[in-house]
């Protein structure tokens, strides 16, 4: 299986910070990564696709980056709403694994 | 929109089988190009996939279950549904429906159900 490593686990952050996260695979899954957001009690939210790909309705201030073993998730300007756990996943063969999550609590 | 809503037990007793359907709003699960999936989450815990089917039958499956799960896809009904069989406590969890696209991400979710394993 190919293991999906998220950093970092939590990050304290303030209303219009800059915000990264970071996704490592364990092998190259060459562009199948994609981003979820989860509020509690909630499904989680497809954010990003194919690394760089913006799911319809999503705002622009999130984006993504990356290639082969590293990606990014990067919010330009962090908002309320934003408070929430990211996910990262591979696509690029089954079985099709996440990372263990990044939570985003205000400082 | 795409709407999709699980349904089935809450609660189920160890070493039976766990059954869930999704029922999907659209016309969308008779095409091929779409997959339909399974996914939880332990309580606390993050995200698994168990698996993933489309509507003329290729289907694919974690490992770690693939001799306990099986998902199948019922156009007429706009339905799929999961059966996970001889639960134990750790099959515990959230049960999230899902939609793989063509450009393979889980882009509908249906809201979860938790289902308990318990006697």
């Amino acid at each position: 299986d190919i293991e999906m490593t998220q950093s970092p686990s939590s990050l304290s952050v303030s209303i219009g910070d800059r915000v990264t996260i970071t996704c490592r695979a364990s092998q190259s899954i060459s562009k199948y990564l994609n981003w979820y957001q989860q509020k509690p009690g909630r499904a989680p939210n497809l954010l990003v696709y194919g690394t760089f790909t913006l799911q319809s309705g999503v705002p622009s201030r999130f984006s993504g980056s990356g290639s082969g073993t590293d990606f990014t998730l990067t919010i330009s300007s962090l908002q309320p709403e934003d408070l929430a756990t990211y996910y990262c996943q591979q696509t690029f063969t089954t079985p099709y694994t996440f990372g263990q999550g990044t939570k985003l609590e205000i400082k | 929109q795409l709407l999709l809503q699980e349904s089935g037990p809450g609660l189920v007793k160890p070493s039976e089988t766990l059954s869930l359907t999704c029922n999907v709003s659209d016309g969308s699960i008779s095409r091929s190009i779409y997959y339909w999936g399974w996914i939880r989450q332990s309580p606390g815990k993050g995200l698994e996939w168990l698996g993933t089917v489309n509507s003329i039958g290729t289907s694919y499956y974690t490992p770690s279950l693939k001799s306990r799960v099986s998902i199948s896809v019922d156009p007429s009904q706009s339905q799929f549904s999961l059966r996970l069989t001889s639960v134990t406590a750790a099959d515990t969890a959230v049960y999230y429906c899902a939609r793989l696209t063509g450009d393979a991400a889980f882009d509908s979710w249906g809201q979860g159900t938790l289902v308990t394993v318990s006697s």
